[in-house]
């Protein structure tokens, strides 16, 4: 079975704080994807970014940066400076070779609000 | 840009009426799914199809049906609302990649739908 757990329920951080979204994944899958999705107050969920199981190196896009740790079944995300635009409920999600990569798993999502 | 459209932002039914969701991808995509999502439950996928005619159950199917007559269109019906069935309603919308890939999910606006 699969499984993503995000233990963060609701973050509140001050503006250009950094912050750490954290996600936690189980699958028995030795082919996988990971993902993070954006939902902002519009309620249209935005891909943020993928990666696979054999590739475990950091990503940095702006602000934004993944820590893929297979060690730890974890995949971080982390804001640098943190804005007001950043608050949004924020999902990670699975993809496994069981469901031929078609289906996701998502975790229970991190509301992230972010004050002036 | 993919555009994932839904026939409404919000609805208001009463229960043990009919209700229609409408999805439409303007993409190609074969594949559409449609969620669920409820606070503290994250986003669970009620039914999913990977072609024309071709429907495969979710993680929670029941009550719900639907109807894939062309590619482009995915519907989701409810043949008698219930309360318990009050909830956010996201559409999403992926191409059909080969093994190994793990595509991501396009998502629309998403419906809520409350059922007095």
């Amino acid at each position: 079975a699969q499984k993503v757990t995000q233990a963060q329920t609701e973050i509140s951080v001050v503006e250009k704080e950094d912050v750490t979204l954290d996600c936690v994944y189980e699958t028995r899958d030795t082919t996988y994807y990971l993902f993070w999705y954006k939902q902002p107050p519009s309620g249209e969920l935005v891909f943020l970014i993928r990666r696979n199981s054999f590739d475990e190196q950091n990503e940095i896009s702006g602000r934004y940066s993944w820590n893929f740790q297979k060690s730890t079944s974890s995949f971080n995300f982390t804001i640098t400076a943190s804005q007001v635009v950043d608050s949004a409920v924020y999902f990670c999600a699975l993809s496994g070779m069981n469901t031929g990569f078609q289906k996701l798993v998502f975790g229970t999502g991190t509301r992230l609000l972010v004050s002036p | 840009d993919v555009k994932v459209t839904q026939s409404s932002r919000y609805l208001v039914k009463r229960t043990g009426e009919k209700v229609f969701l409408e999805c439409v991808q303007d993409m190609d995509h074969e594949n559409m799914f449609w969620y669920r999502q409820d606070p503290g439950l994250g986003l669970r996928l009620i039914y999913f199809s990977y072609d024309v005619k071709m429907k495969e159950k979710g993680d929670i199917p029941e009550g719900y049906s639907v109807s894939r007559e062309k590619k482009e269109r995915f519907s989701l019906i409810l043949e008698s609302a219930s309360t318990n069935q009050t909830s956010m309603y996201l559409c999403a919308s992926s191409p059909q990649m080969g093994q190994g890939a793990g595509n991501e999910q396009f998502f629309g606006p998403g419906t809520r739908l409350t059922v007095l």
